[in-house]
């Protein structure tokens, strides 16, 4: 079955450092999705984007994060400068366009932990 | 999107059924219902959604209202592996990319052997 794969499983960084998480989507989806869950909360929607540019975007996704599908087959998430509180899950997610109710497949996500 | 509202905990025998309740009470009639659950930190898992009619899949059915006020999804033999937290969401389908999950804090299904 085709999944959605994360990279790496588990950072660990200085606050203040820049971090970038990767994630492969499913080939032939179009929609990609960052979501994060801090320990023992909600999982949060931070972006979606589509056809190279961000579709919508959550108020935690301020200037230090940003996206980018850099080669066709990766999208990442960068967040430029980590604080504390960026200590998360995140998630990536995609899925196709099949008119109708459609179907998001998460990866199994990214543990960052910042220190 | 329609709010949903969901019991905060569940309990189960192992082998039984379980039953997770899920309220919607303002649904609008082009929102579908969607069941993910969510396996100790790991990411959301799709299980099944509906409009109206009831469904049924490898995983689980999904039996809607009549009134499509609220839904139960059914785990019919659950096992250890189903312990989980499962999400209730209903969510119109608005356009191509404006389409996201809101998850709430779901209702936290406990398998006891």
């Amino acid at each position: 079955e085709p999944e959605v794969t994360q990279t790496p499983s588990h950072q660990v960084t200085q606050m203040g450092q820049e971090v970038i998480l990767r994630c492969v989507p499913i080939s032939n989806h179009l929609y990609f999705y960052w979501y994060r869950q801090i320990l023992g909360q909600k999982v949060e929607f931070l972006v979606s984007f589509y056809n190279n540019e961000i579709s919508e975007k959550s108020e935690i996704f301020d200037d230090q994060f940003s996206v980018e599908r850099p080669d066709g087959s990766n999208f990442t998430l960068k967040i430029r400068s980590t604080k504390l509180e960026d200590s998360a899950m995140y998630f990536c997610a995609s899925r196709e366009d099949r008119g109708g109710a459609n179907v998001l497949t998460f990866g199994a996500g990214s543990r960052l932990t910042v220190l | 999107d329609a709010k949903t509202t969901q019991p905060t905990s569940m309990d189960c025998a192992e082998g039984r059924a379980a039953n997770l309740p899920c309220n919607h009470s303002t649904i609008s009639g082009n929102e579908y219902v969607y069941w993910y659950r969510q396996i100790h930190s790991q990411g959301p898992q799709y299980i099944i959604h509906g409009l109206k009619n009831n469904e049924t899949n490898e995983m689980a059915s999904l039996i809607i209202t009549e009134d499509r006020k609220s839904s139960t999804l059914i785990l019919p033999h659950a096992t250890l592996r189903d312990t989980a937290v499962y999400y209730c969401i209903a969510l119109s389908y608005s356009g191509g990319s404006n389409y996201k999950l809101t998850f709430g804090k779901g209702t936290l299904l406990t398998v006891n052997p």
